[in-house]
């Protein structure tokens, strides 16, 4: 099947620091990209599209300015958590699609902000 | 109203025991997903079914799109079968998806 691989699987942050976040298709070439966010115990949650060569869509209540994200090539899209606090602690994963309705899921990167 | 509903929220098991999840979403949907999250919280993508059913080893999912419905089976269950399963459709026609709050499985040895 296909991969989708995100980089760096953790990382630990002080407040006020920007992190970001990578997310690849190995295997595949992807226009499109989600940007997801899980709390604990809680279920996913939809944050951004990315769109190879355009704009990041941001779902309601997403500051845009607060998450950057970048989606320079078919295989790379890159999220940054601007000035993280420690609100910003949670799990983000990364989905590709490949082919309409096969969506492929990163492993996801776990931030924690000190 | 979640658009996707899972049931049981929690499953405990005894090794070698069959598992059934179920899955109901009350739009349509052309292909369903089902995902597998350990507690280390990486996501494995298990299915993407739109009909029918699908076999990978011990698990087994089915759908029945008249009924909304889609079911993932753990045959002969073992205890790194356990993690949270959750299925996810698409929302309203787009590629996004609207994900079911997951079911937590925990199979005893």
């Amino acid at each position: 099947g296909a991969v989708v691989s995100q980089h760096p699987s953790r990382v630990i942050c002080k407040s006020g620091t920007s992190v970001k976040i990578e997310c690849r298709s190995l295997d595949f070439q992807a226009t499109t990209m989600f940007w997801y966010r899980q709390f604990p115990k809680q279920s996913l949650m939809l944050m951004a599209t990315s769109n190879e060569g355009s704009k990041a869509t941001y779902e309601q209540g997403v500051e845009k300015d607060k998450f950057l994200i970048n989606h320079a090539s078919l295989t790379l899209s890159t999220l940054t958590v601007t000035s993280a606090h420690p609100e910003d602690s949670s799990f983000y994963i990364c989905s590709a699609i490949k082919v309409k309705d096969t969506q492929y899921f990163g492993p996801g990167t776990r931030l924690t902000v000190l | 109203k979640n658009e996707v509903e899972q049931s049981p929220q929690n499953l405990t098991a005894q090794e070698g025991e069959f598992i059934t999840i179920n899955c109901s979403y009350s739009v349509g949907i052309s292909a369903l997903h089902w995902l597998q999250q350990h507690p280390g919280g990486g996501i494995v993508s298990l299915f993407m079914l739109s009909s029918g059913k699908k076999k990978h080893g011990r698990l087994i999912a089915t759908i029945n799109i008249q009924e909304k419905h889609s079911s993932l089976h753990i045959t002969a269950s073992h205890p790194r079968d356990s993690a949270v399963y959750i299925c996810a459709g698409p929302q309203g026609g787009s590629e996004k998806l609207v994900f079911g709050k997951g079911t937590k499985l925990t199979v005893n040895p």
